[in-house]
């Protein structure tokens, strides 16, 4: 079985400084992982994907995300927070056995909010 | 963005009836998914396809079916419609095992 915790629902930052949206995870088997981010009354749209090569991930926007499998996180970074950057964010997992390995498992998001 | 569209985008209906939600892709992706939604559970799954007419359920399958009879569209049908499927649904296609999945934009659904 595999699962995925984000360990904040709500992040506040100031727009020039840096985020930290985390996420452990669980997981069987060598597991992909993903960020997904979601803007208002839109669809998820993928941030960045680890799948076992370099473990810091850079994605799109400035983020990155660093797969520490001896803490079994995931945790999303970006240096410096854009007020376009104000989003809700989704941690997934996927990675399992036999008939299941399609099946992704999301984190319950992190809503980041930039102050001006 | 990757060619998925979602139909209708909006959809009120009343306790008890069926409804039809559509998913329609233009990328020849094996599989689809149909996720709900809602505040506080994230995006859970309902049920997913491997391929034309080989579909499974995922966990909060109960008072929906699918059907899958072609590559590009999946239908999702909730049988007789509760105030618990308010909802947004969200399509979503993925290309192999462990790539990303591409997510429409998502139907929005009141069951009044």
């Amino acid at each position: 079985a595999q699962s995925v915790t984000q360990l904040d629902s709500h992040v506040s930052v100031s727009e020039g400084t840096p985020v930290l949206l985390r996420c452990n995870y669980s997981s069987s088997y060598s597991p992909s992982l993903f960020w997904y981010v979601q803007h208002p009354n839109k669809g998820l749209q993928l941030l960045l994907k680890y799948t076992s090569a370099a473990t810091l991930v850079k994605g799109i926007n400035g983020f990155e995300a660093e797969f520490k499998k001896s803490e079994t996180s995931f945790h999303l970074t970006k240096p410096s927070a854009h007020m376009s950057d104000a989003a809700e964010y989704f941690c997934v997992v996927s990675g399992g056995s036999g008939g299941s390995n399609y099946k992704l498992t999301f984190g319950k998001g992190t809503l980041l909010t930039v102050n001006p | 963005d990757a060619g998925i569209t979602q139909s209708p985008r909006h959809k009120v209906t009343e306790t008890g009836t069926p409804v039809t939600l559509r998913c329609h892709q233009t990328e020849n992706h094996r599989y689809m998914y149909w996720y709900r939604q809602d505040p506080g559970h994230g995006l859970r799954l309902i049920h997913y396809s491997y391929g034309v007419k080989d579909t499974d359920k995922g966990e909060v399958s109960d008072g929906y079916s699918v059907s899958r009879s072609k590559t590009e569209d999946f239908l999702l049908t909730l049988e007789s419609a509760t105030s618990s499927q308010t909802s947004v649904y969200f399509c979503a296609i993925q290309s192999s095992y462990n790539s990303p999945l591409h997510f429409g934009n998502g139907t929005r659904l009141t069951v009044t």
